[in-house]
Parts: C-alpha cells; structure tokens; sequence
C-alpha cells in the first residue's frame, strides 16, 4: 500500500524557517501530484498547497502564498514544503497527500501520518 | 472561494442506526471534484468517496455519497462502533481548494 513519510516539523520562532519532507514508496511518485494539508490543533482541514508530477506546476493557499515553497524530487521519490517567515497561525499538523491522479482537479486519496510545525518564541 | 458549509455540526446516534451528512456549497461543484473523508482522533484522514458517489478502496458499503450541484449527502446505512468519528467533505476542482468544517458523529 502507498506509504507516505512526513518529517521536518518542530519548534521555531516567529520569523523563522523549516523545511518539510515527505518520503514516498509504493507507488510510481513521479505520475501523480501531491499536496500538502494543514490541520491546526483540534481545527478542521486546510489545504497548503499542490504540485504537479513534473513540478512545473504550483500552487498556493493565498494564507502562505510568497512564504511557502512546494517542491519534489522525483529521483528521490520526495516531496518538500519549504516554510519561510513562519507565524504563531502556521502552527499545525502538516499532511503529506498524494492526489488519485496528474492533475490537480483530483482530490487526495492517500495521506501521511503529519508532521506537527509549531510556531511560537 | 467556494465555501462548504456541512450540518449537522454534531451528530449524536446510536449503532445500528442511519447517519445521514449534508454538504453545500456556495456554488455549483462538479460532481468529480467532491470527496468525503473520515478522520478519528490522532489518525490521519481517509478516504471514503471520491467523483461525489464512489467508494474508495475497501471502504464499506454501508458508505454512500450523493447529491450534485450544490448539495451534496454522505450516509451511512447502518452505523458500526468504528464508524463515530469526524466527516469532511472536499472540493479540489475550484482553486483555493477548500474542505467543510467537519460533522462529529457521536455516539448516543
């Protein structure tokens, strides 16, 4: 079964930087888009961001937009979410998704575990 | 944005009994960009439908989706203990893609 891997997470102060990871396996990773999905303590769902297969493709929640970076290495079956000027708001459990297919119209049908961000000094 | 609004907010039964979810959107999704998923606590979400009415991958059939346009409906026929947990409905067709705030199925 697809297994997802999401690493990265931690403490940081307001201003600060972290970079996401999410390991792939089981799965042809370089055929399918990905997301990243946040979920902030005892909150609903919210989604971060998506990248197409080849990574030529990208796009933002306007809450992180010109901040966060969505990126992949499909030689390494990995896909990163590099977070800049953090904020107490950005304070979550960030998902890891593979969408059911290339495009960005699907919606997710496999999900990591979370990896917890928590922002605060 | 579309904006998904679901109801109840909580939902209290008992096993044995039908859930039914609601889901409406601020405007028209397409039926192949609305999914439901389930979330218990400390778990990641699943999914249960995809395309509105689809049943995902080893998922029950006790799980149901329906609905088109701007109402959307997640049932469930007849509630098993490992069912109480908490119901999102997704769009991912329309950018921002957004998710409804969740039903909690309590058990009664």
């Amino acid at each position: 079964e697809v297994q997802l891997l999401e690493s990265g997470g931690g403490l940081v102060q307001p201003g600060g930087s972290l970079r996401l990871s999410c390991a792939a396996s089981r799965f042809t990773f370089s055929s399918y888009a990905m997301s990243w999905v946040r979920q902030a303590p005892g909150k609903g769902l919210e989604w971060v961001s998506t990248i197409r297969p080849t990574g030529a493709y990208t796009y933002y929640a306007d809450s992180v937009k010109g901040r966060f970076t969505i990126f992949r290495d499909n030689s390494k079956n990995t896909l990163y979410l590099q977070m800049n000027s953090l904020r107490a708001e950005d304070t979550a459990l960030y998902y890891c998704a593979k969408l059911r297919g290339s495009g960005v119209s699907e919606c997710p049908d496999y999900w990591g575990q979370g990896t917890l961000v928590t922002v605060s000094s | 944005e579309i904006v998904l609004t679901q109801s109840p907010g909580t939902m209290s039964l008992s096993p044995g009994e039908r859930a039914t979810l609601s889901c409406r959107a601020s405007q028209s999704v397409s039926s192949s960009s609305l999914a439901w998923y389930q979330q218990k606590p400390g778990q990641a979400p699943r999914l249960l439908i995809y395309g509105a009415f689809t049943r995902a991958t080893g998922i029950p059939d006790r799980f149901s989706g329906s609905g088109s346009g701007t109402d959307f409906t997640l049932t469930i026929s007849r509630l098993e203990p490992e069912d109480f947990a908490v119901y999102y409905c997704h769009q991912c067709g329309s950018s921002p893609i957004t998710f409804g705030q969740g039903t909690r199925l309590e058990i009664k």
